[in-house]
C-alpha cells in the first residue's frame, strides 16, 4: 500500500538550473509534508516542510508547493548546486496516525 | 548536542542467529522510530516507542522482531533467527514532540544488516 509515490526514480540537471522533485500521495488524512536528502551511508536529513494549511513554503533555495486537490507536492530547488545531488524523500504524516509514510525516494544528480 | 546516534553501523549474522540494533535518540527526545530501508525502496516505518511504551508496532512483523526503549538506556531493535531477507538498512529516529501530525523527525546514520 504505497499512500507516498515518487515516480521518477532519478533526476540529472545542470548547475545553476532549477531541480523539480515531484510527490504523490493518496490518504486525504495527510496534512503534514516534509522532504528529507540522504547521502550514500548515512541517515536522511530533514530539509523542508510544509502543513496542508499552506500552499507554499520556502527556506533560501529550496521551495516546497502543495497542491490538495491533486494530493502532489514538489520540491524546486533553485540554483541547483553539485552538493545538493543525493536521495530526496518525500514523506507525510496525518493526526490520526503514528507513522510517517516516506517515498521511495528520487536520486538528483546536478552535473557541474 | 549530539545527533541521533545508532550502533553498531555495520552487523553480520549468520542465518539463525540474533540481532541487536540500537538506538540513542537526540538529548530531549522522548519519541523513538524504527525504520527499514530495503535496496532501491523508501523508508518503512517499523514500530514508534516512547519511553517504556511501544504506542504503534503496526509496521513489525508479527514473528522474530521486537523493541524496547527502556527507561534507562538506548532503544533496542531485536531479530530474532534472522533470515537472508532482513539484510536491509535500519534506520532510527527521534523527535522531541509528537503532536498531532507537524513534528520533525532527525534519523540516525542507519545499521545495515548483512545475514549471510
Amino acid at each position: 500500500d504505497q499512500q507516498v509515490k515518487q515516480n521518477s526514480p532519478s533526476l540529472s540537471v545542470q548547475e545553476g538550473r532549477i531541480s523539480i522533485l515531484n510527490c504523490d500521495y493518496t490518504n486525504s488524512m495527510f496534512d503534514y509534508f516534509l522532504w528529507y536528502k540522504k547521502y550514500p551511508a548515512e541517515g536522511p536529513t530533514f530539509l523542508i516542510s510544509i502543513s496542508s494549511i499552506k500552499d507554499k513554503n520556502e527556506d533560501g533555495r529550496f521551495t516546497v508547493f502543495l497542491n490538495k486537490s491533486a494530493k502532489h507536492l514538489s520540491l524546486h530547488i533553485v540554483p541547483s548546486q553539485p552538493g545538493d545531488s543525493a536521495v530526496y524523500f518525500c514523506a507525510a504524516s496525518a493526526a490520526n496516525n503514528n507513522d510517517m509514510r516516506f517515498g521511495a525516494g528520487t536520486r538528483l544528480t546536478v552535473k557541474p | 548536542n549530539a545527533g541521533v546516534m545508532q550502533n553498531p553501523r555495520h552487523l553480520v549474522r549468520r542465518r539463525g542467529q540474533e540481532a541487536r540494533l540500537r538506538c540513542s535518540p537526540m538529548k530531549g527526545h522522548s519519541h523513538v522510530y524504527w525504520y527499514r530501508q530495503l535496496p532501491e525502496e523508501g523508508l518503512k516505518f517499523m514500530v514508534y516507542l516512547q519511553k517504556e511504551n511501544i504506542i504503534d508496532e503496526s509496521g513489525m512483523p508479527k514473528e522474530r522482531f521486537s523493541a524496547e526503549f527502556p527507561k534507562e538506556g538506548p532503544s533496542i531493535l531485536r531479530i530474532q533467527q534472522v533470515v537472508r531477507g532482513d539484510s536491509a538498512a535500519y534506520f532510527c529516529a527521534s523527535s522531541p514532540t509528537h503532536i498531532g501530525s507537524s513534528y520533525e523527525q532527525y534519523f540516525g546514520p542507519g545499521t545495515r544488516l548483512t545475514v549471510t
